[in-house]
C-alpha cells in the first residue's frame, strides 16, 4: 500500500525558513518522480515543485523558483521541500504527490500546515 | 499557462442523482492530458479520473470521464452520500501544470 507522509508545517514568520519532509513506503521510491501542491486556507490545488525519480532534474512554479528548493534522499525513501523567504501567501496545507513531469498525481500525502505570519 | 475553467461552481443535488460537471481549457489540452480528482472535507485529494476518460485503481464504475480538445465533463451516473465533496479538474498537456477552481457537489 503506497503512503506519503508529511511533517515539518508549523508557524514561520514572514522572511522565514522551513523545510518539510515527506516519507514515502509502499513503492519503489526512486523510480518516480514525486511533487509538493499545496492549498491556501479555503482555496484550490497549486502545483509548487517536481523531482524526477534520481533527482537530477527539478521544475518549480513560478510563485516559488528561486526561494524554494525540492530534493530527495532515496535511501532513506524522503523527499524534501526547502521554503526560504517566506511570505504570507505562502500559507497552505502543502502535499506531497507522486507522479512524474508533466503527469497525474495519482496517491497523495494527508498534508501539513504552514502559516507564515509575524 | 493553459486556465482551467469549472463550471458550475456549486452543484447542489440529492443521492441517486446524476452529476454532470463542466472542465473548460483556455486553449486545447494535448493528447487529452486532463485529470480529475476528489477532495471531501478535511482530506487530501483522490485521484479519480487521468488521460481524460481512464479510471484510477480502485474508482467506482459510476465515475466517468469524457471530452477532448478545451472541453472536458466528468459525470457521476448516481450520486452515492460519499460523493459529495469538491472536484478538481488538472491539465498535464503543458510545462504549466494547472487545476481548475473547483466544483462543489453538495446535497440538496
Amino acid at each position: 500500500e503506497v503512503q506519503l507522509v508529511e511533517s515539518g508545517g508549523s508557524l514561520a514568520q514572514p522572511g522565514g525558513s522551513l523545510r518539510l519532509s515527506c516519507a514515502a513506503s509502499g513503492f519503489t521510491f526512486s523510480g518516480y518522480g514525486m511533487n509538493w501542491v499545496r492549498q491556501a486556507p479555503g482555496k484550490g490545488l497549486e502545483w509548487v515543485a517536481n523531482i524526477s525519480g534520481s533527482g537530477a532534474i527539478t521544475y518549480y512554479a513560478d510563485s516559488v523558483k528561486g526561494r524554494f528548493t525540492i530534493s530527495r534522499d532515496n535511501s532513506n525513501n524522503t523527499v524534501y521541500l526547502q521554503m526560504n523567504s517566506l511570505r504570507a501567501e505562502d500559507t497552505a496545507i502543502y502535499y506531497c504527490a507522486k507522479g512524474s513531469w508533466r503527469s497525474f498525481f495519482d496517491f497523495w500525502g494527508q498534508g501539513t500546515l504552514v502559516t507564515v505570519s509575524s | 499557462e493553459i486556465v482551467l475553467t469549472q463550471s458550475p461552481g456549486t452543484l447542489s443535488l440529492s443521492p441517486g442523482e446524476r452529476a454532470t460537471l463542466s472542465c473548460r481549457a483556455s486553449q486545447s489540452v494535448a493528447s487529452s492530458y486532463l485529470a480529475w480528482y476528489q477532495q471531501r472535507p478535511g482530506q487530501a485529494p483522490r485521484l479519480l479520473i487521468y488521460g481524460a476518460y481512464s479510471r484510477a485503481i480502485g474508482i467506482p464504475d459510476r465515475f466517468s470521464g469524457s471530452g477532448s480538445g478545451t472541453d472536458f465533463t466528468l459525470t457521476i451516473s448516481r450520486l452515492e452520500p460519499e460523493d459529495f465533496a469538491v472536484y478538481y479538474c488538472q491539465q498535464y498537456g503543458s510545462s504549466f501544470l494547472t487545476f481548475g477552481g473547483g466544483t462543489k457537489v453538495d446535497i440538496k
